[in-house]
């Protein structure tokens, strides 16, 4: 298998534009997280999807930030407009049988 | 509120020494996990414990979670320079396997 795949792996923007993310889970994975990493607030869940249902999305910072899960097999988050706060190492992760498996990560630069 | 809090936050050891990784969390729970992040790196899971009382050990690392005192440890034995990486202790609070909360990480640096 090939794991959880995130593309792109880096991202450099300029403040106002629409960045997307993108996630493809472990296939017979059935929850699917969005994570950031910062140094300053460490690993935060923005959001989770269950059987492809967001269950929970009390970590998404702001109504900038949306995130879908049109089928079992892709994901995405969008920031629109994109901030220098926002800057982060977005990670997607799949879980099945009690334990998660993390991407390779999206590193994001907002200018 | 949901914590989980990992001490100490930096560890530097010397090759062939032992120290040990404490996780405590602030609410009832028995399932914490274990993971291990290169620089730049993602995250690469190491060890599940889902009940009082589990003891994991892979290589010269040994994990173990204590449900009652809310608080997990990972041991290192003899340390290696290729442990050199930050290590994190995740909880998760739903008892779904849905949702998990990591700790603030420890970066262990292992001299030669």
């Amino acid at each position: 298998d090939a794991g959880v795949i995130q593309s792109p792996r880096h991202e450099v923007t300029e403040m106002g534009q629409e960045v997307t993310l993108r996630c493809k889970p472990i296939s017979g994975h059935n929850s699917l997280f969005w994570y950031r990493q910062t140094m300053m607030r460490g690993l935060e869940l923005l959001i989770y999807f269950n059987n492809n249902v967001p269950i929970d999305d009390s970590g998404m910072p702001e109504d900038r930030f949306s995130a879908k899960m049109p089928n079992a097999s892709f994901s995405t988050l969008k920031i629109q407009p994109s901030e220098p706060r926002d800057s982060a190492v977005y990670f997607c992760a799949s879980t099945r049988k009690a334990e998660a498996f993390f991407g390779q990560g999206t590193r994001l630069t907002v200018v | 509120e949901l914590k989980v809090e990992q001490n100490p936050l930096f560890l530097s050891m010397q090759e062939g020494k032992n120290y040990t990784i404490y996780c405590n969390y602030s609410t009832t729970s028995d399932r914490l996990y274990w993971y291990r992040q290169d620089p730049g790196k993602s995250l690469e899971s190491l060890f599940v414990l889902l009940s009082n009382g589990a003891v994991k050990q892979e290589g010269r690392l040994m994990a173990s979670l204590d449900t009652k005192a809310r608080l997990s440890t990972l041991h290192i034995t003899a340390a290696v320079h290729d442990l050199s990486a930050t290590y994190f202790c995740a909880v998760d609070f739903t008892g779904t396997a849905s949702k998990l909360t990591f700790g603030t990480g420890t970066r262990l640096q292992v001299t030669l």
